[in-house]
């Protein structure tokens, strides 16, 4: 199974922004759990969300998890100039699970 | 105050073997799934094992099946990964993570082991 991200993206701040996460072998759906990641550089990843719109205490309100279209997305609305970073999508594919690979979000 | 540790890491020739050890604290060790991520340099993530609440079940990424295993000891409040006939591309830092309770995901990592597969 390969699960494939947007290599990069671009948004102003105060904007809003979806990056999604697609699996080869179909339509992603809430059986694959997908979560998703953020690492700024030189840090570890932290885990923003879980199965597929979950988020965590530290989560920041302005980033949400759905289903779009056969895709895991994550949407960050009132994007922040902190928010550059690498996102990863995390999609349990069966008998393992899997990582996108990546996307670069830039802020500018 | 949830806290993994790991530990372990280091440089080791191809072929060689280690350990690495997370230590759990702050949470009820035995409720919950355990994972190992590793992300190379310069590279992504890669989910590489998950182990369940009694150790029973395991799952291994394909790349390492056979080669690693992955343990735990609920008495000790910790969760181990032994690396056998390792190879320069299982050189990268190791992340222990803790599975969630409500629903399958991921939460809680610790800082990460670097371990190096070099001659």
């Amino acid at each position: 199974t390969v699960v494939t991200q947007e290599p990069s993206l671009t948004v102003s701040p105060g904007g809003t922004v979806t990056l999604t996460c697609a699996s080869s072998t179909g339509a992603v759906t809430s059986r694959n759990y997908a979560n998703w990641f953020q690492q700024k550089p030189g840090q570890a990843p932290r885990t923003l969300i879980y199965s597929t719109s979950n988020k965590h205490s530290w989560t920041p309100a302005r980033f949400s998890g759905s289903l779009l279209g056969g895709k895991a997305a994550l949407t960050l609305s009132g994007v922040q100039p902190e928010d550059e970073a690498e996102y990863y999508c995390l999609l349990d594919c069966g008998p393992f699970w899997v990582f996108g690979g990546g996307t670069k979000l830039t802020v500018l | 105050e949830v806290q993994l540790v790991e530990s372990g890491g280091g440089l080791v020739q191809p072929g060689g073997s280690l350990r690495l050890s997370c230590a759990a604290s702050g949470f009820t060790f035995s409720d919950y799934w355990m994972t190992w991520v590793r992300q190379a340099p310069g590279k992504g993530l890669e989910w590489v094992a998950d182990i369940n609440l009694n150790g029973r079940q395991k799952r291994y990424v394909d790349s390492v099946n056979g080669r690693f295993t992955i343990s735990r000891d609920n008495a000790k409040n910790s969760v181990y990964l032994q690396m056998d006939s390792l190879r320069g591309e299982d050189t990268a830092v190791y992340y222990c993570f803790r599975g969630t309770l409500e629903a399958p995901g991921l939460d809680y990592r610790g800082q990460g082991a670097l371990v190096t597969v070099s001659s």
